[in-house]
């Protein structure tokens, strides 16, 4: 089944502690995003990647850091995370103009819940 | 930046009708449309492409003003499976990768 997934689902922490999430991908998608989803603000993106290797900052990077090592894998990584980023995050996955797309439509993963305390 | 969606919120009764509208400063290269259901992902309904392109998903269709910039959503004979919040993304045509998405509608459909 073509499908992203992302690893915790649920996740409370504490300010500082370090965490990664992790998002994957089986459908051979170049483009790969990170999104945090905020009450009345929509879905802003945080960090997006063209493929293996080459990652770009999207709307609000300010707090996190990618990295895109193998095409499947996306993870976000909060390096000291405060409670400003508490937020509910997805990953998304596409098609990219190098592979040919026309339309970028995204798949979504089902979504990570994060509190930072 | 960031597209502007209106209404913030619409209630239906099953059977109606409803439009959602979705307007940018920036000319644009695609409009896509998403729906999100409660504690659910965001689902891709569709893109338009080109100025005065309409798209059809089920009773969901969609039109692309190029020249205004905007873009509108019809729900038709809406059904209570359409209540979700509905996402519209643009692309503007001097970074047509980046897909930035609208705050987004709430619509409810009550029987």
């Amino acid at each position: 089944e073509a499908q992203v997934t992302q690893n915790p689902r649920y996740l409370i922490t504490v300010t500082g502690k370090k965490l990664t999430v992790t998002c994957s991908q089986n459908m051979n998608h170049e483009y790969m995003s990170w999104y945090r989803q905020d009450p009345g603000l929509g879905l802003r993106q945080i960090y997006y990647s063209m493929n293996v290797e080459v990652t770009d900052k999207g709307d609000v990077p300010e707090g996190y850091k990618v990295s895109r090592k193998e095409k499947r894998n996306f993870p976000l990584i909060l390096e000291s995370p405060s409670p400003n980023q508490t937020s509910l995050y997805f990953c998304a996955s596409s098609l990219s103009p190098q592979q040919g797309w026309t339309y970028n439509e995204q798949f979504f993963g089902p979504g990570t819940r994060l509190t930072v305390l | 930046q960031q597209p502007v969606q209106s209404p913030q919120a619409v209630i239906l009764r099953e059977g109606e009708d409803a439009v959602i509208n979705c307007s940018s400063s920036k000319a644009l290269y695609s409009v896509h449309w998403y729906r999100q259901k409660h504690g659910e992902a965001p689902v891709f309904l569709m893109i338009l492409l080109k100025g005065g392109e309409q798209k059809g998903h089920e009773k969901i269709s969609a039109s692309f003003n190029e020249k205004k910039q905007q873009s509108s959503l019809y729900l038709t004979a809406s059904q209570l499976s359409y209540s979700g919040t509905y996402f519209c993304g643009t692309a503007e045509k001097t970074s047509y990768d980046k897909v930035i998405f609208g705050p987004g509608t709430s619509l409810s459909v009550i029987p």
